[in-house]
């Protein structure tokens, strides 16, 4: 099952910064955080990921805490298209019988508008 | 920008009857797995794929599931007695190597058992 918590739902103004946050309290050394959203009945997308830096794409920023048991995706400019479920995923590293497969929590409903 | 693609978009059988569903990967991925989403619930492994051979298979992938990739460019799904809880939107997705590169997923297809 997921090893992540996150709230099942948030608001955020059009133009303004969404920053979903994410509890993974119990991730080991060896796993990435990932982040996927998934747009009404779509396939999921990729966001980005991180193992213990901070890192920047052109979608958005994931901030992950020293301790790395919680993580923020922001999404520094939200637009009415960004409405969609965010997962933050803990996968761990490829090998010792993990093959990459993503298991999914329920996500944070994000609703951005107007 | 290269995408998964998946046939048909919906697929409509009776229970009982076999189906396949079509994925093509991305052309250089070498990873491959398939997900399926109930309507309302989280999206849920089923099968992960490499080197022509399943390397890890969730409890919901039971015998009457089966993967192939029959040639260089197709990665099919069959379920060969559907049920009507096998109701769901499946999704493929590819991953080029191991480590430090996201799955990408296709759109879907809806799949309904009467």
């Amino acid at each position: 099952d997921a090893k992540t918590t996150q709230p099942p739902s948030m608001d955020c103004a059009e133009g303004r910064a969404a920053n979903l946050p994410c509890n993974h309290s119990t991730i080991s050394g060896n796993e990435y955080v990932y982040w996927y959203r998934q747009i009404h009945s779509q396939g999921p997308q990729y966001i980005i990921h991180g193992l213990k830096n901070n890192e920047t794409n052109e979608m958005a920023s994931l901030i992950i805490t020293e301790d790395r048991k919680s993580s923020t995706l922001i999404l520094p400019h939200a637009t009415l298209r960004d409405t969609a479920v965010y997962y933050c995923i803990v996968r761990p590293r490829y090998g010792s019988g993990n093959t990459g497969k993503l298991i999914f929590g329920q996500g944070t409903t994000l609703q951005v508008k107007p | 920008e290269p995408e998964v693609t998946q046939t048909p978009s919906h697929q409509v059988t009776q229970m009982g009857q076999e189906v396949i569903l079509r994925c093509v990967p991305i052309s250089n991925h070498l990873y491959f797995y398939w997900y399926r989403q109930i309507l309302g619930q989280k999206v849920e492994f089923l099968v992960s794929f490499y080197n022509n051979e399943i390397s890890e298979k969730s409890e919901i992938f039971d015998d009457q599931f089966s993967v192939e990739r029959p040639d260089g460019s197709n990665f099919t799904l069959k379920i060969r007695s559907t049920k009507l809880e096998d109701s769901a939107m499946y999704f493929c997705a590819s991953r080029r190597t191991r480590e430090g590169n996201e799955q990408y997923f296709g759109p879907g297809t809806r799949l309904t058992v009467t």
